[in-house]
């Protein structure tokens, strides 16, 4: 069963307000996923960690979104100014270095 | 970035067998098919995978075709708990890369 907490479960902002979601990965793993997942199920990739260090991140993850995950804190996923397209499933995911994937149970994220 | 492809629904009946196919025609060789599935509301919870040779669980039996261009999950007398989103996802762990598919929506029939 995976150990990997995110929170909130649950998450509503207005149209350009902030919205923050966190995650504390499995302990010991040290590669971070996060995930964007619509309604038809369709993944989007956003961005990974290898420890503190961004191994890859798309394009939006550059310009809107900001994450970090830092030391001995849960690892964040930072929406600076909320759209309506980005309601949706974000989901944290943890593993050791090329091993099985744990993911969180996501926090659904509704911007009205 | 290789791709799987999944069909968009099946279903069945309690008790019988299914088989969940997947195509991943660009696979390279350090890559692993993975299988989760998902419910609603709840992350994507893992099933099995492999590499090259067959595999099998608790949960399901994998068949990987031998040239590794597809795949098959296979569940045996399924119940209505195995109702759920089944996703084919490549796992590269050269570069921490995941591939998802849309996934396969499993209904069961009691």
């Amino acid at each position: 069963n995976s150990k990997v907490i995110q929170t909130p479960r649950y998450l509503v902002k207005g149209q350009g307000q902030k919205a923050k979601m966190r995650c504390i990965p499995e302990k010991g793993h040290p590669v971070v996923f996060w995930y964007q997942q619509n309604k038809n199920n369709e993944f989007k990739f956003l961005i990974n960690f290898q420890n503190q260090e961004v191994l890859q991140q798309i394009d939006m993850t550059e310009k809107r979104f900001s994450a970090e995950c830092p030391s001995n804190s849960p690892c964040s996923l930072e929406i600076q100014s909320s759209e309506a397209g980005d309601s949706a499933l974000y989901l944290c995911a943890s593993s050791l270095m090329g091993r099985r994937v744990f993911f969180g149970k996501g926090t659904r994220l509704t911007v009205v | 970035d290789a791709k799987t492809t999944q069909p968009d629904s099946m279903e069945s009946t309690e008790g019988e067998t299914v088989h969940l196919p997947c195509s991943h025609a660009t696979i390279s060789g350090n890559e692993y098919i993975y299988w989760y599935r998902q419910v609603p509301l709840q992350g994507p919870e893992y099933v099995t995978h492999g590499l090259q040779q067959n595999t099998t669980n608790s949960m399901a039996f994998l068949a990987i075709a031998s040239d590794r261009k597809s795949s098959t999950l296979i569940l045996t007398h399924v119940s209505l708990r195995d109702a759920a989103v089944y996703h084919c996802i490549l796992r590269d762990g050269g570069n921490e890369k995941i591939t998802f598919g849309a996934g396969t929506k499993l209904t069961i029939k009691p």
